[in-house]
């Protein structure tokens, strides 16, 4: 049963405009919602988190909305870059230090 | 969408006993199998890195006598912590690769106790 799902295997965008990952569960438990990036030959890297309290969190480039009574998050990037070209991975738990659960990710490609 | 499959799903030992968790790709041949760790507050620590038919490469700080790793067949790897302790009680992700995509498996919490 796949909890945490990623409808999207992959996004191509312009570089500068936005790109928007999406994310969807069905666990109501999860109160703790994370993405990573993933370059080839590489771990997965921690991106940014979010909380069930609130429903964005920011840093730099990087936004997390989470709409708890859809059961859906996303991930924004403005303005996106080349460099973001990745594998990202939606991952969500219930609670902060608990076992995680991931989507099947999402290939962004930001073409120059 | 493929599905990789871990074995068993969580796990209590004794300390110094020694525990196997099988990562298995249940619909597709993986070329390579990863091996991850999660830490406090959610970061995942990737152990290493395992090509079907050769060793698995380590990453630094990870003891490849304590955390063996065999990658049998293409669709099989095997993590066995030897002569487990208390603090390698954690959860224990594998994702596997067909050079493509990567799958992630759905985990193994081992307590040591």
């Amino acid at each position: 049963d796949q909890q945490v799902k990623q409808n999207s295997p992959s996004l191509s965008v312009q570089e500068g405009r936005i790109s928007i990952l999406n994310c969807d569960y069905t666990n109501s438990m999860f109160d703790y919602f994370l993405w990573y990036k993933k370059y080839p030959a590489e771990g997965p890297t921690f991106l940014i988190s979010i909380s069930s309290i609130k429903d964005k969190n920011e840093d730099g480039r990087f936004t997390v909305f989470l709409n708890k009574s859809a059961k859906h998050l996303s991930l924004h990037i403005v303005p996106s870059q080349p460099g973001d070209s990745a594998v990202y991975f939606c991952a969500a738990s219930a609670g902060v230090n608990n076992d995680m659960r991931f989507g099947a990710g999402t290939r962004l490609t930001v073409k120059p | 969408g493929a599905v990789v499959s871990q074995h068993p799903s969580w796990v209590i030992c004794k300390s110094g006993t020694s525990v196997k968790i099988e990562c298995r790709s249940l619909d597709f041949q993986a070329t390579t199998m990863f091996w991850y760790r999660q830490f406090p507050k959610q970061s995942l620590m990737l152990m290493a890195t395992s090509n079907e038919g050769s060793k698995a490469t380590y990453e630094q700080g990870v003891e490849k006598d304590k955390f063996l790793i065999n990658h049998a067949s293409l669709t099989l790897s095997t993590l066995t912590v030897t002569s487990a302790h208390p603090e390698d009680s954690s959860f224990y992700i594998c994702s596997a690769s067909n050079s493509y995509e990567q799958y992630f498996g759905p985990g193994t919490r081992l307590t040591v106790t």
